[in-house]
């Protein structure tokens, strides 16, 4: 069965410095999303990304944050200027398109430790 | 503002029986409903969507209800097994593309 992959499975970075997790979804879905899980919390929505742009981002996704589709296959997720706060799971989603009752697929999740 | 219950956060049942988990919202306007588990460590599995002009949807062992007007989706598992062991989310989508999840319920299955 086709699956969302997402890497690397676990990035530790200095605080201040910049981060791309990457995500390879589904090949044929058409909407892709971000959320994130700080530790024991629930999880998040970040952004959805359709079309080339960006189609709805919640509140936590500030100028800090950024996406992008750079080729067919990948969708990135850049966070600058990295703060203690950012660490937690970061997950990738796609939904393939038609209906928009077609159910989300998730990755494993990119555990994202800022020191 | 949306906003997503589940309840109860943690339960330990004999292996064998049958559970039902209950997630409730506070906006009644969504799109639709999806059930997930989510293994320590791991991504989201979905288990079960579904649409607001539905009133349940059946995969195996696993039944999930809604019923949008009193914002309430219940998860029924049949016959509970130690591989059921996970924590269970419950999300909304609103009318656009957000999707709001619950704390999820901690299911532990005893052998």
């Amino acid at each position: 069965e086709p699956e969302v992959t997402q890497t690397p499975s676990h990035q530790v970075t200095q605080m201040g410095q910049e981060v791309i997790l990457r995500c390879v979804p589904i090949s044929n879905h058409l909407y892709f999303y971000w959320y994130r899980q700080i530790l024991g919390q629930k999880v998040e929505f970040l952004v959805s990304f359709y079309n080339n742009e960006i189609s709805e981002k919640s509140e936590i996704f500030d100028d800090q944050f950024s996406v992008e589709r750079p080729d067919g296959s990948n969708f990135t997720l850049k966070i600058r200027s990295t703060k203690l706060e950012d660490s937690a799971m970061y997950f990738c989603a796609s939904r393939g398109g038609g209906s928009g009752n077609q159910p989300q697929h998730f990755g494993d999740g990119t555990r994202l430790s800022i020191l | 503002k949306q906003e997503v219950t589940q309840i109860p956060a943690a339960l330990s049942v004999p292996e064998g029986e049958n559970l039902v988990l209950n997630c409730s919202f506070t906006d009644s306007a969504i799109y639709n409903l999806q059930w997930f588990r989510q293994d320590p460590g791991k991504g989201l599995t979905s288990l079960l969507l579904i649409q607001s002009s539905q009133r349940e949807q059946t995969s195996g062992r696993l039944n999930a209800s809604l019923d949008k007007s009193s914002g309430r989706s219940t998860l029924y598992i049949a016959a509970s097994q130690p591989g059921d062991s996970a924590t269970y989310l419950c999300a909304v989508r609103t009318g656009g593309f957000k999707t709001i999840f619950g704390a999820g319920t901690r299911l532990f299955v005893k052998a």
